[in-house]
């Protein structure tokens, strides 16, 4: 009931196209759902978040969709570029804890 | 406002030595997590800390790990008689409240020899 399920686990995207990111649960207890970037040698630098009584969050390029019914919340990265190749981790908070996906390595080719 | 730092960034160890790894949070921050990343894998907690109290180790594993954030100074975790199975990346991350987003630290790197 911890688990949050993380996919795909890599996803290449040609420079200028949509990057697409999809997580689930199962805790209704979750109150917070951010999404992380980390780049090969550094630690996780937060993007974006959002909390269940929002249903879209959108940050310059990047978009949280949250369906609080099915229990599943998504990224979406626009215009996708090269220097957004990283792997993205989304995550779901319970009692201050962040609990992690396993993170989905994106590759963008120009 | 310099944000967390963890040090050292590269610790080696031989196998049966004690590592200590240390973390400062940002200013403000009262509320300190560390996470293990082993290579290809994602974030695991490890444990929750507010100065001087313990809220939540139910990711540490029971033996020879510990973790302290003392009243001044910065948060420990401490390794006993490392194993390979030790090596990893380990993550501090701070936050001011526990309703708030985290920041983390660049990590200490654990290879143990």
């Amino acid at each position: 009931q911890q688990q949050v399920k993380q996919s795909p686990q890599s996803l290449i995207v040609q420079k200028g196209g949509i990057s697409i990111i999809n997580c689930a649960y199962e805790n209704t207890a979750f109150d917070y759902f951010p999404w992380y970037q980390q780049f090969p040698g550094k630690g996780p630098a937060l993007l974006i978040a959002i909390r269940p009584d929002v249903s879209e969050k959108k940050e310059g390029r990047f978009t949280i969709s949250f369906n609080k019914s099915a229990k599943q919340f998504s990224l979406h990265i626009m215009d996708s570029q090269p220097g957004d190749s990283a792997t993205y981790f989304c995550a779901a908070r319970d009692r201050g804890k962040l609990i992690f996906g396993q993170g989905t390595e994106l590759s963008v080719k120009p | 406002n310099a944000g967390v730092m963890q040090n050292p960034r590269h610790l080696v160890r031989r196998r049966g030595q004690e590592a200590r790894l240390r973390c400062s949070p940002m200013k403000g921050h009262s509320h300190v997590y560390w996470y293990r990343q082993l290579p290809e894998e994602g974030l695991k907690f490890m444990v929750y800390l507010q100065k001087e109290n313990i809220i939540d180790e139910s990711g540490m594993p029971k033996e020879r790990f510990s973790a302290e954030f003392p009243k001044e100074g910065p948060s420990i975790l401490r390794i006993q008689q490392v194993v390979r199975g030790d090596s990893a990346a380990y993550f501090c991350a701070s936050s001011p409240t526990a309703f708030e987003g985290y920041t983390f630290g660049s990590g200490t790197r654990l290879t143990v020899v």
